[in-house]
């Protein structure tokens, strides 16, 4: 069964301060990382798929990287307006379509 | 930007009771899906669809629960019957499904309904 663990739950940041957030995942096969961020009340709005170890993907201030078992988003200097919930899913297995997601890093960034 | 949409965006409805959420996905996405999200829990996988036909499909999604593609434009999940645990955020996805590549396209996600169970 896949499994996908978020840390840290929940992360408050000053605007302007870089942190990442981390997805750990164990799966059968991996066949794409997706991020995603969720803001309150809304569906999940998709930022990046990975494919592959050692692969990396870049949008403004969003940076995601994977690794064997996990993946990171790094925030570069963030804004106000990066605060939200960014989730992180998988799919895996040959023929499945199916996500799993994690529950999510809830971020706040104070300006 | 195409985008999916869903209807209604809140839904209350009596223990017991028939409800169907509405979805309009991407036009020119060819596999669709159910997720749900109980308030506090993870977004989980309910249902995907392709060429007409359950594709796969979750434990959650059991007999009382039915999708359909009525027309060229519309993807409709059916609860039966309901109960007070199917109180929940209802998303509705699609990708594309062009090559071999199905299973890493991306889904894109509506906005949900919130199905609330009195």
């Amino acid at each position: 069964e896949d499994q996908v663990t978020q840390s840290p739950e929940a992360l408050r940041l000053q605007e302007g301060e870089s942190s990442s957030l981390n997805c750990s995942y164990t799966v059968s096969g991996l066949r794409g990382l997706f991020w995603y961020r969720q803001d309150p009340g809304k569906g999940p709005e998709f930022l990046f798929t990975l494919y592959s170890a050692g692969e990396e993907k870049e949008k403004e201030r969003l940076k995601a990287t994977l690794t064997k078992k996990e993946s990171f988003l790094h925030i570069t200097a963030p804004k106000p307006e990066d605060s939200a919930t960014y989730l992180c899913a998988v799919n895996s297995g040959a023929g499945s379509y199916q996500l799993t997601f994690g529950k999510g890093t809830k971020l706040s960034v104070i300006p | 930007e195409p985008e999916v949409t869903q209807t209604p965006s809140h839904q209350v409805t009596q223990m017991g009771q028939e409800v169907i959420l509405r979805c309009v996905p991407i036009s020119n996405h060819l596999y669709f899906y159910w997720y749900r999200q109980i308030l506090g829990q993870k977004v989980e996988f309910l249902v995907s669809f392709y060429n007409n036909e359950i594709s796969e499909k979750s434990e959650i999604f059991d007999d009382q629960f039915s999708v359909e593609r009525p027309d060229g434009s519309n993807f409709t999940l059916k609860i039966r019957s309901t109960k007070l645990e199917d109180s929940a955020m209802y998303f509705c996805a699609s990708s594309e499904g062009k090559g071999l590549m199905y299973s890493n396209q991306p889904q894109h996600f509506g906005d949900g309904t919130r199905l609330s169970i009195l």
